[in-house]
């Protein structure tokens, strides 16, 4: 059973115009949020994060975004680089009974030129 | 400064075989983690180290799974003997504080015929 979930397996978004993907969870004790950048053959890259006292965080043209009570979560890029395509993961921690981060499937952009 | 480092990148290896996977974290890192990812689906937390201590190996799928983290610095993944389904990309991860962003290493792809 999938705690964070990523509907969308994969967005594609011309360049210049802004790319928004959507993470949702089930756990209401998560408490610290994370998206992570990932391109062929390597690991994950940390790209942004938010605790959950916060409903926005932004850093350059990356922007996320908390809505507890829906349990959703968004990472807006803006404007899309061709360089932006890559597989995003929307990773939660979760501290009950230990520490863990929980990850989403990921979400494939597509950025066109 | 060096990043994460895995070794060996690839595997292959016949079921009832057995593999060892190293990883290096980030000199001076107390925490390392060990994910898995199956293709397409989410990285699945395997367990969490700190320095030599195993703080929660509750993601590690069964006995057939031994981490070790001899001396606080590198940790080993052995899979004895593998199963087909053991096969996918485990990627290591360290960081400085347990809040907050993970270094990932590049992963080793595993394939178990």
């Amino acid at each position: 059973d999938q705690q964070v979930k990523q509907n969308s397996p994969s967005l594609s978004v011309q360049e210049g115009r802004i790319s928004i993907l959507n993470c949702d969870y089930t756990n209401s004790m998560f408490d610290y949020f994370l998206w992570y950048k990932k391109y062929p053959a390597e690991g994950p890259t940390f790209l942004i994060s938010i605790s959950s006292i916060k409903d926005k965080n932004e850093d350059g043209r990356f922007t996320v975004f908390l809505n507890k009570s829906a349990k959703h979560l968004s990472l807006h890029i803006v404007p899309s680089q061709p360089g932006d395509s890559a597989v995003y993961f929307c990773a939660a921690h979760d501290n009950t009974g230990g520490f863990k981060t929980i990850f989403g499937a990921g979400t494939r952009l597509f950025v066109k030129a | 400064e060096a990043g994460v480092t895995q070794f060996p990148s690839h595997s292959v290896i016949e079921k009832g075989q057995t593999v060892t996977l190293r990883c290096d974290p980030i000199s001076g890192h107390d925490n390392l983690y060990w994910y898995r990812r199956v293709m397409g689906k989410e990285i699945k937390f395997l367990l969490h180290f700190v320095k030599e201590s195993k703080q929660d190996e509750s993601g590690m799928p069964n006995n057939r799974f031994l981490a070790e983290r001899t001396g606080g610095t590198y940790s080993t993944l052995k899979v004895q003997p593998a199963e087909l389904e053991d096969s996918g990309v485990y990627f290591c991860a360290s960081s400085q504080d347990l809040v907050g962003k993970q270094f990932f290493g590049p992963g080793t792809r595993l394939t178990v015929l």
